[in-house]
């Protein structure tokens, strides 16, 4: 039973649009959210993350909207290069029995089209 | 500073073999963490560690065995390879709890 789901395997967008990535969890006790890329032959880099205290976190062209009653993020970039074509990772932890683990999603594969 | 190194980058064992991936870091982190990374699956947490001497299991521990005698080290075992266990792993290591995890490069393992 996946705890973290995204049900988008791949997203296709032209270059300078908007790409937004979505990510659903199960367990309430989440409180901490992250996003990792991840390009072929490297391992996952991380690239933004959001407390369940706030329900916006932004980073230049990132941006990471947590819904906390619907058990949603989303990463937005904007606008989208070529370059931020890669696979997108999103992650969670927290609770008294599981703050240690770090739990992924299966990842949306982004292509940006120039 | 090298961050997160993993070895080999690439190993085929036969069924029933068994072999050590290595992680090392040198960031002086007390997280540190296996996944393994399958089509569809996403990583998939194996074991993880909070410090010298204590580890966990993950989502899917079995079959694999770790130890962290060092705060650098936290290698991977797999005792009698299967078919199964053919995937790309990935070791992480981060401050602590709340912080992003910082990724090797990973170990590509095909067992026949």
């Amino acid at each position: 039973d996946q705890q973290v789901k995204q049900n988008s395997p791949s997203l296709s967008v032209q270059e300078g649009r908007i790409s937004i990535l979505n990510c659903d969890y199960t367990n309430s006790m989440f409180d901490y959210f992250l996003w990792y890329k991840k390009y072929p032959a490297e391992g996952p880099t991380f690239l933004i993350s959001i407390s369940s205290i706030k329900d916006k976190n932004e980073d230049g062209r990132f941006t990471v909207f947590l819904n906390k009653s619907a058990k949603h993020l989303s990463l937005h970039i904007v606008p989208s290069q070529p370059g931020d074509s890669a696979v997108y990772f999103c992650a969670a932890s927290g609770g008294k029995t599981s703050y240690d683990k770090v739990i992924f999603g299966p990842g949306t594969s982004l292509s940006v089209i120039p | 500073n090298a961050g997160v190194t993993q070895t080999p980058k690439f190993q085929v064992l036969k069924t029933g073999q068994s072999m050590t991936l290595q992680c090392a870091q040198d960031m002086n982190h007390e997280y540190m963490s296996w996944y393994r990374q399958d089509p569809g699956m996403g990583l998939r947490l194996i074991h993880y560690s909070v410090g010298a001497g204590i580890t966990d299991q993950g989502e899917v521990p079995n079959g694999y065995n770790v130890s962290r005698s060092t705060t650098e080290d936290f290698p991977l075992r797999l005792l009698s390879a299967a078919p199964s266990q053919t995937s790309v792993y990935f070791c992480a290591s981060s401050v602590g709890q709340n912080s992003p995890l910082h990724f090797g490069n990973g170990t590509r393992l095909t067992v026949t």
